[in-house]
């Protein structure tokens, strides 16, 4: 079975300061990982993906993620953060082979304050 | 259209009444999924078809709900007798391929919000 846990339902940055949204999985096979991010009254997009490639993945906006599987993580970054990054972000984990489906973490709302 | 298309975006249904929720995947997308999403909650998956064959139901939380996809595009879920656990937002998504295939991208419609009183 596969699960993720995303500590931190709320987060709140100042503008400019570094984001870091954590997420931790548990799979028993090799994880693909996702963030995807859910902009108010619109649907989730992909931020960015691990597919078992570069451990360190670039996404949109200026997000990058780093997969360390020693520590079953794959946490969310941006350097300087931006009013317009103010959104619900979800981590998700899949194997993409067997059930054709993303387990998602609970989510964690991003707030960015002037 | 360009996305996913869901409707109606909001649903106010009284305790036992039947609800239809629609989702018009991209066209072409040969994949599509139903996820449940409760307040405060991460998406949960309710199924899953591959064109019109529904492999994967796993997820639905009981018998009175039930999803179609009778020509492999436009879906269909349906609750039946609704109860107040049933409140929650109902996302589509759909996929070019299997997952496997597009990496695991998926499409998401911006979800039909339902109320059960």
């Amino acid at each position: 079975a596969q699960s993720v846990t995303q500590l931190g339902s709320h987060v709140s940055v100042s503008e400019g300061a570094l984001v870091l949204l954590r997420c931790n999985y548990s799979s028993s096979v090799p994880p693909y990982l996702f963030w995807y991010v859910q902009y108010p009254n619109q649907g989730l997009q992909l931020l960015l993906k691990y597919t078992s490639a570069a451990t360190l993945v670039k996404g949109i906006n200026g997000f990058e993620a780093e997969f360390k599987k020693s520590e079953t993580s794959f946490h969310l970054t941006k350097p300087s953060a931006h009013m317009s990054d103010a959104a619900e972000y979800f981590c998700a984990v899949s194997d993409l082979q067997g059930a054709q489906k993303l387990v998602f973490g609970q989510g964690t709302r991003l707030t960015i304050n002037p | 259209g360009a996305g996913v298309s869901q409707s109606p975006r909001y649903k106010v249904a009284k305790r036992g009444q039947d609800v239809a929720l629609r989702c018009d995947p991209i066209s072409g997308h040969v994949s599509l999924f139903w996820y449940q999403q409760a307040l405060g909650q991460g998406p949960e998956f309710l199924t899953y078809f591959q064109n019109e064959a529904q492999l994967d139901k796993s997820g639905l939380p009981s018998d009175r709900f039930f999803a179609e996809r009778p020509e492999g595009s436009v879906s269909t879920l349906k609750i039946q007798r609704t109860q107040q656990e049933d409140s929650a937002v109902y996302l589509c998504a759909s996929s070019l391929e299997w997952l496997a295939q597009t990496g695991g991208e998926l499409f998401f419609g911006e979800g039909s919000r339902l109320t059960v009183l």
